[in-house]
């Protein structure tokens, strides 16, 4: 049973074009991230929800944005994507554990972003 | 800043051979998970490791947290085709996952 779902899983947009990743969890975690890989690299954090408490990383760019609308879902949005946006996008969860402690972090399958 | 050092970054062994990847830092975490990845797919968890000094096993894969937990190992018994693939360490810190650096392994038939 899928846990953590990515939609599309290859998406292909032209310079300068808005995109919009899709993640769902039905985990009810309270913890949702997004991440930025790219090819043969460590995932990079781009940002993470807890809740509603938007947290971003120092170094994200602002051509990088994301929506919670519910504990559900998760939107990775791209305003204008560049060639160096070409990456796997890699959304995951993670449940809040006694004492703050995070508990396991669940991948999503990805979705591969493509730049023309 | 990278955190999580990961050593070695490439490694290429024959099937049946051992081998150990680190996963060292100067940070501490309050847990360290180990992932396998293939190409195109996201990671996929091996293990957690929460406390210090901590040995986990899963068939062939022996893994340690450091006493201090600051480091972690992953051992390989006898390698197989099937372990082919990207390892990553994560260490969790302050509601993130630290990744690190990642180690490429192929193991040839």
């Amino acid at each position: 049973d899928a846990m953590v779902i990515q939609n599309p899983r290859y998406q292909v947009t032209q310079f300068g074009k808005p995109v919009t990743l899709s993640c769902s969890q039905t985990l009810n975690h309270n913890v949702m991230y997004w991440y930025q890989q790219k090819s043969s690299q460590a995932p990079k954090l781009l940002f993470h929800y807890y809740d509603k408490d938007f947290n971003n990383e120092a170094d994200t760019p602002d051509n990088f944005q994301s929506r919670r609308p519910n504990t559900s879902f998760c939107f990775l949005d791209i305003r204008s994507p560049g060639l160096g946006d070409a990456a796997m996008y890699l959304c995951a969860t993670s449940r809040d554990g006694a004492g703050g402690r995070l508990e396991t972090q669940y991948f999503g399958p990805g979705t591969r972003l493509l730049v023309l | 800043t990278q955190l999580l050092e990961q050593s070695p970054q490439f490694l290429s062994i024959q099937e049946g051979e051992n081998l150990t990847v680190y996963c060292n830092s100067s940070s501490v975490f309050s847990s360290l998970q180990w992932y396998r990845q293939e190409p195109g797919e996201g990671p996929v968890l091996l293990v957690t490791v929460v406390t210090g000094g901590e040995v986990k096993k899963l068939k062939r894969l022996t893994f340690q947290f450091g006493d201090a937990r600051k480091d972690s190992s992953l051992h390989i018994t006898a390698a197989q085709p099937g372990d082919t693939g990207l390892y990553l360490c994560a260490g969790s810190k302050a509601y993130k996952y630290i990744f690190g650096t990642g180690t490429r392994l192929k193991v040839l038939a």
